[in-house]
């Protein structure tokens, strides 16, 4: 089973609008932090938000959201006023302890939602 | 910005030659791990390493090793390449295993002919 699942392929929204990226994410543990970055035609990862999952309240960057619904295990991104800079490619991850390993904490990346900034 | 490069950043080779991937970080963190980015898939960790000398296998580690000597550099080797091991590698780093952000390297093309 998929542990972050984005299923956007592709979003297109105009310019100054906002947007809505899903993310839904599978895990038993309490104790994990999700990720949202974005990699640009460029190809570097860009981190812009993470919500842990004790936060009580929603991550905010700027103009980035994370609307985090822990009973729903989804972590979707919200982006306002969107910007033609914004056009990118989106990955959401998790990272979730990983039994026997003295501590270490996995991440693990969904495929990506390819959104494109229309003026 | 962290401070992490990647050498080479492109590569073509053949296959069955043998390919090393450099990650230098000048952070000073103790965690630092390989990716590998295919459409479709996103990325996979290969290896990672939480110390000198310490290392462990991700998800996709087969036809991969992997070296740290020092805790600036951790080094990617493909024995033998193949061309299903034609991808785009990250490097990524992190102070701590419960960490709240990676940092990323600009990446290597690599295409295995």
């Amino acid at each position: 089973a998929q542990k972050i699942t984005q299923t956007q392929p592709g979003m297109f929204v105009q310019e100054k609008e906002a947007v809505t990226l899903d993310c839904t994410y599978d895990t038993s543990d309490q104790s994990y932090g999700l990720f949202w970055y974005k990699q640009p035609s460029s190809g570097e990862m860009i981190f812009l938000i993470y919500q842990g999952s004790y936060d009580e309240q929603n991550a905010t960057e700027g103009r980035y959201s994370l609307n985090f619904q822990k009973a729903r295990k989804s972590a979707n991104l919200v982006i306002s006023a969107s910007q033609l800079g914004d056009s990118a490619m989106y990955f959401c991850a998790m990272r979730e302890p990983l039994s026997n390993s003295g501590g270490y904490q996995k991440v693990t990346f969904g495929i990506g939602t390819k959104l494109q900034v229309i003026p | 910005d962290a401070g992490i490069t990647q050498s080479p950043r492109h590569k073509v080779t053949e296959t069955g030659t043998p390919v090393t991937l450099r990650c230098h970080q000048t952070e000073n963190h103790r965690y630092m791990y390989w990716y590998r980015q295919d459409p479709g898939h996103g990325l996979r960790l290969i290896h990672y390493s939480y110390g000198v000398k310490d290392t462990d296998k991700g998800e996709v580690s087969d036809g991969y090793s992997v070296s740290r000597s020092k805790t600036e550099d951790f080094l990617l080797t493909l024995e033998s390449a193949t061309s299903s091991q034609t991808s785009v590698y990250f490097c990524a780093i992190s102070e701590a295993s419960s960490y709240n952000e990676q940092f990323f390297g600009p990446g290597t093309r690599l295409t295995v002919l």
